[in-house]
């Protein structure tokens, strides 16, 4: 069964320390990998899309990078308006649903 | 550009009743899909629709009912509604076939809360 694994739950920052996110799938294979932000009652904003290991984007103060069986999202020298909940989902070979992990919300204190 | 736009913003209903959810998708996109958000998890695949039919769907059962209208709009239909069905309802629009068919753009999406 597909399964989508998200670390840590929670993470608090001060502005300017930089940490990363991690996000573990397991999927019948991957087709891609996707990182949303999701502000308090609003519809998730696409982030990224990743589809093989090794590869590499960039906006802003954030960088996701993926393996074959993890993707970390680099949050670099946050802001306060970098507090949100990042979604990681997976979308599997033959498969048009995208997997969801349970997020990590991520607070920055100027 | 229009993103995905949700109709209503909010809904409150009792147990029982049935509910219909609108969508319209992002100009250019011609798939739908609809997911379930209870608060503090992630979205949950309930179905998709693409060509006016239902390509795929997730573990839900058959009260959750939709509907893909010719110009790409959708509705998500449920019946005989449970308290456990509240949550944040999000639709996502997506085009089908190319290189970028994967990314799926989510509307603010309709917070439904049964009594």
């Amino acid at each position: 069964e597909d399964q989508v694994t998200q670390s840590p739950e929670a993470l608090r920052l001060q502005e300017g320390e930089s940490s990363s996110l991690n996000c573990s799938y397991t999927v019948s294979g991957l087709r891609g990998l996707f990182w949303y932000r999701q502000d308090p009652g609003k519809g998730p904003e696409f982030l990224f899309t990743l589809y093989s290991a090794g590869e590499e984007k960039e906006k802003e103060r954030l960088k996701a990078t993926l393996t074959k069986k993890e993707s970390f999202l680099h949050i670099t020298a946050p802001k306060p308006e970098d507090s949100a909940t990042y979604l990681c989902a997976a979308r599997p070979i033959n498969d048009y649903k995208l997997s969801f992990g349970a997020g990590t919300t991520v607070t920055v204190r100027a | 550009d229009a993103g995905v736009t949700q109709s209503p913003t909010h809904l409150i209903k009792t147990r029982g009743q049935q509910v219909t959810l609108r969508c319209s998708p992002k100009s250019g996109h011609d798939t739908v899909s609809w997911y379930q958000q209870a608060l503090g998890q992630g979205p949950q695949f309930i179905f998709q629709y693409y060509e006016e039919e239902e390509r795929q769907r997730g573990n839900f059962p058959d009260r959750f009912s939709g509907h893909q209208f010719p110009n790409y709009s959708s509705e998500l239909n449920v019946n005989a509604l449970l308290l456990g069905d509240s949550a944040l309802y999000l639709c996502a629009s997506s085009l089908a076939g190319g290189y970028r068919y994967n990314e799926q753009f989510f509307g603010p999406g309709t917070r439904l809360t049964v009594l």
